[in-house]
C-alpha cells in the first residue's frame, strides 16, 4: 500500500505496552480537537474527540488529554496491539465552518 | 451500508489533462470537504461545501474546481493549471446539524501524473 508519511516521526512500542502520541496545536482559540488513525493507503478513521471545556476524555483503550496552558494534546493507547500500527493525526477546529487544521502525523510501529 | 465512497481508487493522468474525482456520501451530511495529502505532511483543505449549490475555497484551491449540485455528491476536478497534482486526495463529510465538528473520511483516490 501507499505510504502516507515517509518522513514522519515514529514511535516504536512493544505489543502490550502503552503508547503516548503527542501533538502541539497552534491556535489558542481552538475549541475542538480530534484524533484520527490512518492506515497505509486508506482514509483517516475517527478515534476520539475532545472539546476545550474538558481536559480528559476516555474511549475504548484510548484516552485523550488536553492541556490548554501549553497547547498540547496527547493520545494514550492502552495495551497496544499490532493492529494499532498506523499514522496518527491530531486536528484542531479553529472556529467557523467546521474547518479542521491537521498536524503532520506520527507513525506508530508496534513490534511483537 | 452507509458511508463515503470515492472513485476511482487509482487514477493516472497525462500532463495537460483535466480529471474528475468522485465523492459520494449516503449519510445525509450537509457539509463535504476535499483534502490533499502529500508524504510527510498533514491534510490540506482544497474546497468545502456546507450546502447544495454553494462551496468555498480552502487553503490550496488553485488549479482545482468543484461542484455541489446534489447533497450526496461533491466531485473534484483537477485541472491542467494544477502544477503538481500527484497526491492522495481525500473527501470528507460532516453532519452540521448535530453540533459536532467531526469529519468522516472516504478511502481516498491516489492521482499520479505521467
Amino acid at each position: 500500500g501507499e505510504s502516507v508519511g515517509l518522513h514522519l516521526p515514529t514511535l516504536s512500542v512493544q505489543e502490550g505496552d502503552n503508547s503516548i502520541i503527542n501533538c502541539a496545536y497552534s491556535n489558542s482559540a481552538s475549541d475542538y480537537f480530534i484524533w484520527y488513525k490512518q492506515e497505509s493507503g486508506k482514509g483517516p478513521q475517527f478515534i476520539i474527540d475532545i472539546r476545550s471545556n474538558m481536559d480528559k476524555r476516555q474511549g475504548q483503550r484510548v484516552t485523550v488529554l488536553l492541556n490548554k496552558t501549553v497547547k498540547h494534546l496527547s493520545l494514550q493507547i492502552a495495551a497496544t496491539q499490532p493492529g494499532d500500527s498506523a499514522v496518527y493525526f491530531c486536528a484542531e477546529n479553529t472556529g467557523g465552518y467546521n474547518k479542521l487544521i491537521f498536524g503532520a502525523g506520527t507513525r506508530l510501529a508496534v513490534h511483537p | 451500508d452507509g458511508g463515503i465512497t470515492q472513485s476511482p481508487k487509482y487514477l493516472f493522468r497525462k500532463e495537460g489533462q483535466n480529471v474528475t474525482l468522485s465523492c459520494e456520501q449516503n449519510l445525509n451530511h450537509d457539509a463535504m470537504y476535499w483534502y490533499r495529502q502529500d508524504p510527510g505532511q498533514g491534510l490540506r483543505l482544497i474546497y468545502y461545501s456546507q450546502i447544495v449549490n454553494d462551496f468555498q475555497k480552502g487553503d490550496i484551491a488553485e488549479g482545482y474546481s468543484v461542484s455541489r449540485e446534489k447533497k450526496e455528491s461533491f466531485p473534484l476536478t483537477v485541472t491542467s493549471a494544477q502544477k503538481n497534482p500527484t497526491a492522495f486526495y481525500l473527501c470528507a463529510s460532516a453532519d452540521l446539524a448535530i453540533g459536532t465538528d467531526t469529519q468522516y473520511f472516504g478511502p481516498g483516490t491516489r492521482l499520479t501524473v505521467l
